[in-house]
This record gives structure tokens, sequence and C-alpha cells, in this order.
């Protein structure tokens, strides 16, 4: 079983359409969630940071995380062409290891469509 | 500030032959990452480094090696390429272990 489980997709939507996107974790160590977004043939940028459970906002974006369930989401509300992009969630425990080590997920393909 | 450079940005390379992908950051960060991303499978980390002159391996080191005698530059090298190391290969950095990375824009490798 993998650490973190993303649904692929590909995800397709229309201009204006709340978007949802999801992973799972089995490590109850993971204390810190980070949304990036990574635009074709770029790099990853973050996107939203979270520390533990609870809600972020940010414009049209709120991060979701709920330890209880090992599950944190991404809602997109108001989607826009400019938000078709690969995203990847990941994930860190406390501060356990010496390097700060990410663990990702696969990554969900979105397409928003005018 | 550039942020985080990579070079180059695509590279061929035949069975057997070897590479240095190249990256630099100017944001005086210590920490360093190299990781590879395929298809499907998220990003795996290389190898890392927590400042000049110490480096690790990470999830999938082998068939690499690193280097890191400044702040600024982490050169990730391949010695043998092997199809298996047909990638897209990211370099990150963050100020400390807690902080955000910072991602360059990528090498795309084929090996052939």
């Amino acid at each position: 079983q993998k650490e973190v489980e993303q649904d692929p997709g590909p995800l397709s939507v229309p201009e204006g359409a709340i978007v949802s996107l999801n992973c799972t974790y089995s490590n109850s160590a993971f204390q810190y969630f980070m949304w990036y977004r990574q635009y074709s043939r770029k790099g990853p940028e973050l996107l939203m940071y979270t520390y533990s459970s609870g809600n972020k906002e940010d414009g049209r974006f709120t991060a979701q995380v709920d330890k209880s369930s090992k599950y944190i989401s991404l809602f997109i509300r108001d989607s826009q062409p400019s938000d078709s992009a690969t995203y990847l969630c990941a994930m860190r425990d406390a501060g356990g290891t010496s390097y700060g080590k990410l663990t990702f997920g696969q990554g969900t393909i979105l397409t928003v469509h005018p | 500030n550039a942020g985080v450079t990579q070079t180059p940005k695509f590279r061929i390379l035949k069975i057997g032959q070897s590479m240095t992908l190249q990256c630099a950051q100017d944001m005086n960060h210590n920490y360093m990452y190299w990781y590879r991303q395929d298809p499907g499978m998220g990003l795996k980390l290389i190898y890392y480094s927590v400042g000049a002159g110490i480096t690790d391996k990470g999830e999938v080191p082998n068939g690499y090696n690193v280097s890191r005698s400044t702040t600024e530059d982490f050169p990730l090298r391949l010695e043998l390429a092997a199809p298996s190391q047909t990638s897209v290969y990211f370099c990150a950095s963050s100020y400390s272990r807690q902080e955000t990375q910072y991602f360059g824009p990528g090498t795309r490798l084929l090996v052939l």
C-alpha cells in the first residue's frame, strides 16, 4: 500500500464548476499537508500549506484536512481554464526526519474547459 | 531572484553514457533536493543535502551521485545511463527542513 494515494484522473470540468481533489494517506505521523500545482512542462509550485486538521482558505482555493480519516482535500471554486494543471498533494511528519522529507501523491490531472 | 535554475532543459543520452544535471539556487537556502518524476508516480527523492559538504541518499539513489561544494549548487551525476533513468528530474531547495520547498523547471532526460 502506498503511503499517499491520489486519484490520477484525468478530471475534466466546465469553467465555473467547483472542483474537489483528494488524497488519502496511511502514515499517522504526517502533520503538515501541502498542495502543489504543476503546469505542463514546469516545476511544481506551492499552492496551499496547512498544519494538522482544519480548513484553510486562499481566494478561490480551500484546503481541508481530516486527520481522523487520514483524508485531505483541495476545493477550487469558480474554476478557470488557467486552473488546468496537475495537482499534487504532499505531506510530511513533524520533523522526525532530518531533512524534511515530503511524500507526494501521484498527482491529479485537471482540465477546465471554457 | 532567479530562484532555482536547472540545466539542461532536455537531453537525450545513449545507454552507458554519463552526464551531470546542473542545479543552482540564489535564495541562500541550506537544503537542496533532487527528485525524479515518472508518469503517474508522483515525485521520488533521489538525494538531498542539508548544507555545503553534506549529502545523503533519498528513496531512489541507485545509479546517481551528488556533490555540494557550495551553498548555491547541487549537481546530480549519472555515471552509466540506463533506460530506467528516463524521467523528468526536478531540483528543489528550502531554507530549513520545515520551510517550503521551491522547485526548478526540471530537466527531461531520455535514455535510448
